[in-house]
């Protein structure tokens, strides 16, 4: 079946530092993809969305490239803030589908 | 236009309790997904149903776990017999269409401890 991996936090970054959190998938169709953030005692909030192959999702500075040959969807901020700590999933969903596959979530700290 | 309303936030239950979690769906969504995450995991699909109808609840527990969306109110979770195990975070999202790629938004969550 279809599933999402991503690389094991917690990830810990000074402020400013280059963040890359991986994520590779497999699926039997073309999904799209997704990362979401979940900020302390929040929910999840869409952070950035790629629907085919080679698009680029981008929000808030952060973006991730759809690559269908690596079947990779990596998030990457040049320079993270402080405020950017929180927990990131990477997320699938088939085309018009509704279960959406979820990453096990990768927690990011910025220190100041 | 309020988001998608989750209550309680927090939910303290004794084992064999009944725990009733509520979702209100954003306005003019009809699409209500339950999902459930365990601690340090990601979340895991439940429940999808659009008003009155129950469209996949292939991840549901078979036993104590049941899911409504009448006509008028909120979606409803319903957990029998509480047991430690199903401590977690229930989250909610909605959509105006079938499918979470359409604009789905997720509600803040209910965390339910059973003791």
């Amino acid at each position: 079946g279809d599933s999402v991996t991503q690389m094991e936090g917690p990830v810990t970054l000074s402020e400013e530092a280059f963040l890359t959190i991986n994520c590779t998938y497999t699926a039997t169709g073309y999904p799209s993809l997704f990362w979401y953030v979940q900020y302390p005692g929040e929910g999840l909030q869409l952070l950035l969305k790629a629907t085919k192959a080679d698009d680029k999702g981008s929000n808030k500075g952060f973006e991730a490239t759809y690559r269908k040959e690596t079947t990779s969807f990596h998030l990457e901020k040049g320079s993270v803030q402080v405020s950017d700590s929180a927990v990131y999933f990477c997320a699938l969903s088939e085309s018009g589908g509704f279960k959406t596959i979820f990453g096990a979530g990768t927690r990011l700290f910025v220190k100041a | 236009n309020a988001g998608v309303m989750q209550n309680p936030r927090h939910l303290v239950r004794r084992r064999g309790q009944e725990a009733r979690l509520r979702c209100s769906p954003m306005k003019g969504h009809s699409h209500v997904y339950w999902y459930r995450q365990l601690p340090e995991e990601g979340l895991k699909f439940m429940v999808y149903l659009q008003k009155e109808n129950i469209i996949d609840e292939s991840g549901m527990p078979k036993e104590r776990f049941s899911a409504e969306f009448p006509k008028e109110g909120p979606s409803i979770l319903r957990i029998q017999q509480v047991v430690r195990g199903d401590s977690a975070a229930y989250f909610c999202a909605s959509s105006p269409r079938q499918g979470l790629d359409t604009e789905a938004f997720f509600g803040q969550g209910t965390r339910l401890t059973v003791v």
